[in-house]
């Protein structure tokens, strides 16, 4: 596709209920990462993938953050049990390859999370 | 553990002057990556710049360029003839290949732009 997409743009949750969160990468790209972004903060990392397999999950801040990436393109960024820490703007970003380090990261335009 | 400072969080300037944004960071790693990000209220992320640590010299993109003083741990960026498109978030960004996959962010600087 054109760009990353992210799916939906615009969430609002009950606390307590679980949220899907979706990210379409630009095609071809292996590296796949989620940032949770704060209000007025920059973005942190919660997780990478490269192709299927999730190389690093060092930044999800609780066991009920999971994300996935099956085959190795679309990705799915869920939250269990939502709590109101956990609203904020999650961004998804993919980029080439990873063993180029300075490899361009694309971001989507984020999926803006609120829990009541 | 690395971190990036922003200490500027809101800055301004006069259409068609330069401004400078300001980033500092904190690392003891001598091979590592910089960014600068423009973030509009749309939110999606563009990159500015990038700059390897060991080149020496800085890079330049069109209007924008950076001045990267690795003995400081400073990486500011400079936008010549600023434009009304040029208001956003910007964001600075750390990346060390050996340390981890994730980019450590600073907390931003909004930039206006005053016609």
């Amino acid at each position: 596709g054109a760009g990353v997409s992210q799916s939906p743009r615009y969430k609002v949750a009950k606390r307590g209920q679980d949220v899907a969160l979706r990210c379409d990468p630009i095609s071809g790209h292996v590296s796949l990462f989620w940032y949770q972004q704060a209000l007025g903060q920059g973005p942190e990392f919660l997780t990478y993938f490269q192709n299927e397999a999730q190389l690093d999950k060092s930044g999800l801040p609780s066991d009920r953050f999971f994300a996935e990436r099956p085959e190795g393109s679309v990705s799915t960024l869920k939250i269990q049990r939502t709590q109101q820490e956990d609203s904020a703007v999650y961004l998804c970003a993919s980029s080439l390859v990873f063993s180029y380090s300075a490899d361009t990261q694309y971001f989507g335009p984020g999926t803006r999370l609120t829990v009541l | 553990a690395q971190t990036v400072t922003q200490s500027q969080p809101e800055m301004s300037v006069q259409e068609a002057e330069t401004v400078t944004l300001s980033c500092t960071y904190d690392t003891s790693e001598s091979d590592y990556y910089l960014f600068w990000y423009k973030q509009p209220p749309s939110r999606q992320m563009i990159l500015v710049i990038r700059q390897e640590a060991y080149k020496q010299q800085n890079a330049t993109e069109n209007r924008f360029s950076v001045n990267f003083q690795k003995a400081a741990k400073s990486f500011s960026l400079k936008i010549s003839d600023s434009q009304l498109g040029d208001a956003a978030m910007y964001f600075c960004a750390y990346r060390n290949p050996n340390t981890g996959n994730q980019f450590y962010f600073g907390t931003g600087t909004s930039l206006t732009v005053i016609p």
